[in-house]
């Protein structure tokens, strides 16, 4: 089986401008979780879904969005970018069997999506 | 609000050493605890889920332990390899932040 995949590998943006970080989950996975990975706060928990809805939140600004696909693929998005937005998004999914949370269960992660902004 | 602190943040040892990394957690209302590795600019890579009903994991020469009430995992890793050096990281899951990460241990197994 494939891996979970992330799009694009790396970016550079400027302030103010937006962006699109795109996730494939490993087949038949249906829960995706978004982290940011930065040298200061290390690791923070974005969001999760399943079932093309957002099931859980963490506490990032609203300028943070995502979305999720019936494929079960998803998007984030994040407007207006700040230089303090340089990081490594990070996806994973798991597989939400009979519903669970993903936190219940093994996540997998992608690579990640080292974004600059400049 | 759970904190996750991981002692020490790095650690160079000899081949073959067999070796303990910490995780402490402030809140013991845990539904599971995972340690995870991740190698320079690459994804996570799950090791071992110890859930909280559970003492401890094996797989491999990897053993990580969990005592909730004290609010403490280990991750023993025995006759350690080159090919184990990364940074090591747990996470606490449950609650609204899905799983709550430690800060991460840098592990360098020196031939």
């Amino acid at each position: 089986k494939a891996g979970v995949t992330q799009t694009p590998r790396y970016l550079i943006k400027t302030r103010g401008q937006q962006v699109t970080l795109s996730c494939s989950p490993i087949s038949g996975h249906r829960s995706v979780s978004w982290y940011q990975q930065t040298p200061g706060q290390g690791l923070q928990f974005l969001f999760e879904y399943f079932s093309e809805t957002q099931r859980n939140k963490g506490n990032f600004p609203g300028r943070f969005s995502g979305r999720q696909f019936s494929n079960s693929r998803s998007e984030m998005n994040v407007s207006t970018l700040e230089l303090g937005d340089s990081a490594l998004y990070l996806c994973a999914s798991s597989l939400a069997q009979r519903g669970v949370s993903s936190y219940q269960e093994t996540q997998y992660f992608g690579p990640g999506t080292r974004l600059l902004v400049l | 609000k759970q904190e996750v602190t991981q002692i020490p943040a790095a650690l160079s040892v000899p081949e073959g050493e067999n070796l303990v990394l910490n995780c402490s957690f402030t809140d013991s209302a845990i539904y599971n605890l995972q340690w995870f590795r991740q190698d320079p600019g690459k994804g996570l890579t799950s090791l071992l889920l110890i859930q909280s009903s559970q003492r401890e994991q094996t797989s491999g020469r990897l053993n990580a332990s969990l005592d909730k009430s004290s609010g403490r995992s280990t991750l023993y890793i025995a006759a350690s390899q080159p090919g184990d050096s990364a940074t090591y990281l747990c996470a606490v899951g449950g609650g609204a932040n899905n799983l709550f990460f430690g800060t991460g241990t840098r592990l360098t197994v020196i031939p």
